[in-house]
């Protein structure tokens, strides 16, 4: 069964720093691509940056210069470094499992595994 | 960026309806569309792929339809379990993948 658990959400400062983490179990990060979306009541519903299985990262235009996904392979955990923090950074952070279905002349790309959510609080 | 809309933002509805929710792509996106279902306090789950393939272990009530920027989630006899939150997203530009607003279904 594929497990994935995130942590490290707290209350911070804007300008502060924080590192969020996302220990799996069930499947091996380094064989996927791996996924931050973050969730608020204003925005909704918001994919933040992406880590492929040979280490190619991505980020939405909201968080580049300012977040950076990682892992480590030892632990099977998933990171998301978090800089500069702004007030609308404040969401629930999800990392989420990239699957793809192949349909021949191409692939499906959906988030099928996501882990239970961490509150980033950025306040004064 | 490509723009996700959904409508209604909320509709309710009885235990045995049927329900149609609408996504509208601000572009053609083939049919690189998923729906995911969120309820309070847990994470979106995956229903259907690939516009109209509906994910592992998603009941047979559950059906997407559509193609190009016009896309459809319909539940054919809503169980209680149903009433949730439903998100639309696309999957077509790659890696910056769009969530619609989400439609809130309730009980009547």
């Amino acid at each position: 069964e594929v497990q994935l658990v995130e942590s490290g959400g707290e209350v911070i400062h804007p300008g502060g720093s924080l590192r969020v983490s996302c220990a799996a179990s069930g499947l091996t990060l380094s064989d996927n691509f791996m996924s931050w979306v973050r969730q608020t009541p204003g925005k909704g519903l918001e994919w933040v940056s992406v880590i492929y299985s040979a280490g190619v990262t991505y980020y939405a235009d909201s968080v580049r210069g300012r977040f950076t996904i990682s892992r480590d392979d030892s632990k099977n955990t998933l990171y998301l470094q978090m800089n500069s923090l702004r007030v609308e950074d404040t969401a629930v952070y999800y990392c989420a499992r990239l699957g793809f279905h192949d349909y021949g002349s191409g692939k499906y790309p959906f988030w099928d595994y996501w882990g239970q959510g961490t509150l980033v609080t950025v306040s004064s | 960026d490509i723009q996700m809309t959904q409508s209604p933002s909320s509709v309710s509805a009885s235990v045995g309806d049927r329900v149609t929710i609408t996504c509208r792509a601000s572009q053609s996106i083939g049919n690189d569309l998923n729906w995911y279902q969120q309820r309070p306090g847990k994470a979106p789950k995956l229903l259907i792929f690939g516009a109209s393939t509906l994910h592992s272990g998603v009941p047979a009530r559950f059906s997407g339809g559509g193609s190009g920027t016009d896309f459809t989630l319909t539940i054919s006899s809503l169980q209680p379990e149903d009433f949730a939150t439903y998100y639309c997203q696309q999957s077509y530009s790659t890696p910056l993948y769009t969530f619609g607003q989400g439609t809130k279904l309730e009980i009547k």
